[in-house]
C-alpha cells in the first residue's frame, strides 16, 4: 500500500509483559517519528528516525521505552515490563526528508491500540 | 508543558457555516505551522499548513490564518460540510531541532 501502516492494530497485555508495535513507512520516506496519544490528551512526541543518523529520543518518556529502524525503513517500539499508565494509542508517521517547507509534512498511520491490564 | 494549546476540546456548526478552530502556542522560535484532521480509529491526516513568512494560506474550503505576534493559528472551513466533523489538531515546529509539538485537539461536529 502507499500509506503508513501499523501492526498490530490492537494489542491487550498484562502489566510486567514486553511489548512490540510495528511501523512501515511510506516508501522513500527517510524521516520515521513515533508518537503517543493517551486519553484527552495531545499527541506526545516519542522518538525520530532520520535516515541513518542517530536518533533523536529525547521524548521517550522512560529507559523502559525503546526503538530500532532496520534498513532506514522498517520500525519497532518496544515497551518493556508494561504499566498501565502505557495504555494509549501509538502512533507512527514518516515524512521525506528535511529539504524545505512542505517536505516535513508527516504522514500517519493508523496507529495500534495498547491496552494494559 | 503544553507548548500548543486548543483551549475549545469541542465545537459544533451548522452545515453550510464557517467553522473557526483555534490554537496558541508559547514558544517563539515555532517557524512551521500544521493542521491535521482525524477520524476515529484513524491516523491523523494532513490537511494544511502554513510557515512564519506568510500570515494566510488558503486551500478550497480550508484557510489558515498565523498571528506571529500573538502567537495564534486558528482554521477556517467554509462551508463546513457533515464530512468535516472529525478531531482537529494544530501542530508546530521550531526552525531547529526535529520534534513537532501537537495540541490536545478540537471535536467537531458540523449538524446537517
Amino acid at each position: 500500500g502507499a500509506g503508513v501502516s501499523q501492526s498490530p492494530s490492537n494489542k491487550v497485555t498484562e502489566k510486567g509483559k514486553d511489548v512490540e508495535l510495528r511501523c512501515d513507512p511510506i516508501s522513500g520516506h527517510t524521516a520515521l517519528y513515533w508518537y503517543r496519544q493517551s486519553l484527552g490528551q495531545g499527541l506526545e512526541f516519542l522518538i525520530y528516525f532520520q535516515g541513518n543518523s542517530a536518533p533523536d529520543k529525547s521524548g521517550l518518556p522512560s529507559d523502559r521505552f525503546s526503538a530500532e529502524r532496520t534498513g532506514g525503513s522498517v520500525s519497532t517500539l518496544t515497551i518493556q515490563r508494561t504499566q498501565q499508565e502505557d495504555s494509549a494509542v501509538y502512533l507512527c508517521a514518516s515524512s521525506l526528508s528535511r529539504g524545505g517547507v512542505g517536505q516535513e509534512t508527516q504522514y500517519f498511520g493508523p496507529g495500534t491500540r495498547l491496552l494494559v491490564l | 508543558d503544553q507548548q500548543v494549546k486548543q483551549n475549545s476540546p469541542s465545537l459544533s456548526v451548522q452545515e453550510g457555516r464557517i467553522s473557526i478552530l483555534n490554537c496558541d502556542y508559547t514558544n517563539s522560535m515555532f517557524d512551521y505551522f500544521l493542521w491535521y484532521k482525524k477520524y476515529p480509529a484513524e491516523g491523523p491526516t494532513f490537511l494544511i499548513s502554513i510557515s512564519s513568512i506568510k500570515d494566510k494560506n488558503e486551500d478550497g474550503r480550508f484557510t489558515v490564518f498565523l498571528n506571529k505576534s500573538a502567537k495564534h493559528l486558528s482554521l477556517h472551513i467554509v462551508p463546513s460540510q457533515p464530512g468535516d466533523s472529525a478531531v482537529y489538531f494544530c501542530a508546530a515546529k521550531p526552525d531547529t531541532g526535529n520534534q513537532f509539538y501537537f495540541g490536545t485537539g478540537t471535536s467537531l461536529t458540523v449538524i446537517p
